[in-house]
């Protein structure tokens, strides 16, 4: 079964600083990882996906990287800001898996930007 | 375009009892899937439809059924519902690989 790891758990930075989540899974099978963005008590929103084939993809301040053989991928924010605040999730879709494009997410790394 | 859009938002239900979450899309998405998300645990995919007309079951399927009559709507139903089914509920739509998500149901059991 594919496990999806995030570290790390929680993390508080200041205004201003660059920084970096990472994700680890188990299985190098995998066909495309989706970073999430969770605000309190509301749904997710699709930062990034990478396909299997990439190696990063870039949205504004964001850039995640993936090193599929390691079973790796980051997600840098580069110039942190309090909008930043939230939990990140990472999720994995496995080859392995009959489930379509069932998703293996991670518990998620919760990120705290302080003025 | 209203994307991905879960009713209601809050629910809470006697033991036993039963109840249909609503999910909804107008992206003209064919594939729709449930999860469910509990303190200290990933989410967990419970069903999951392909298309009109097919469903299949995920990863957490007891205690609950999906039916899909149409492309727009993924209803989830609790048919008695226990307090291991308190949770977090999410619905999504896929446009191929990338996943798009409802804003949630809370729903508690006591």
């Amino acid at each position: 079964k594919q496990e999806v790891t995030q570290i790390p758990a929680a993390l508080s930075v200041p205004e201003g600083e660059n920084l970096v989540l990472n994700c680890s899974f188990t299985d190098s099978a995998i066909y495309n990882l989706q970073w999430f963005r969770q605000d309190p008590g509301k749904g997710l929103t699709s930062l990034l996906l990478i396909q299997s084939s990439q190696r990063e993809q870039t949205s504004g301040r964001l850039n995640a990287s993936l090193d599929k053989s390691s079973g790796r991928s980051t997600l840098y924010i580069a110039a942190s800001q309090p909008g930043d605040s939230a939990t990140y999730l990472c999720a994995v879709r496995h080859e392995g898996s009959n489930s379509g494009y069932a998703l293996n997410f991670g518990k998620g790394t919760s990120l705290l930007v302080t003025p | 375009n209203a994307g991905v859009t879960q009713t209601p938002k809050f629910q809470v239900l006697k033991t036993g009892q039963s109840m249909t979450l609503q999910c909804a899309q107008d992206m003209n998405h064919e594939y729709m899937s449930w999860y469910r998300q509990d303190p200290g645990m990933g989410l967990r995919l419970i069903h999951y439809s392909v298309g009109a007309g097919i469903t299949d079951q995920g990863e957490v399927p007891n205690g609950y059924n999906v039916s899909r009559s149409t492309t727009e709507d993924f209803p989830l139903r609790l048919l008695s519902a226990a307090p291991s089914q308190t949770s977090v509920y999410f619905c999504a739509s896929n446009i191929g690989p990338e996943a798009f998500f409802g804003q949630g149901t809370r729903l508690t059991v006591v």
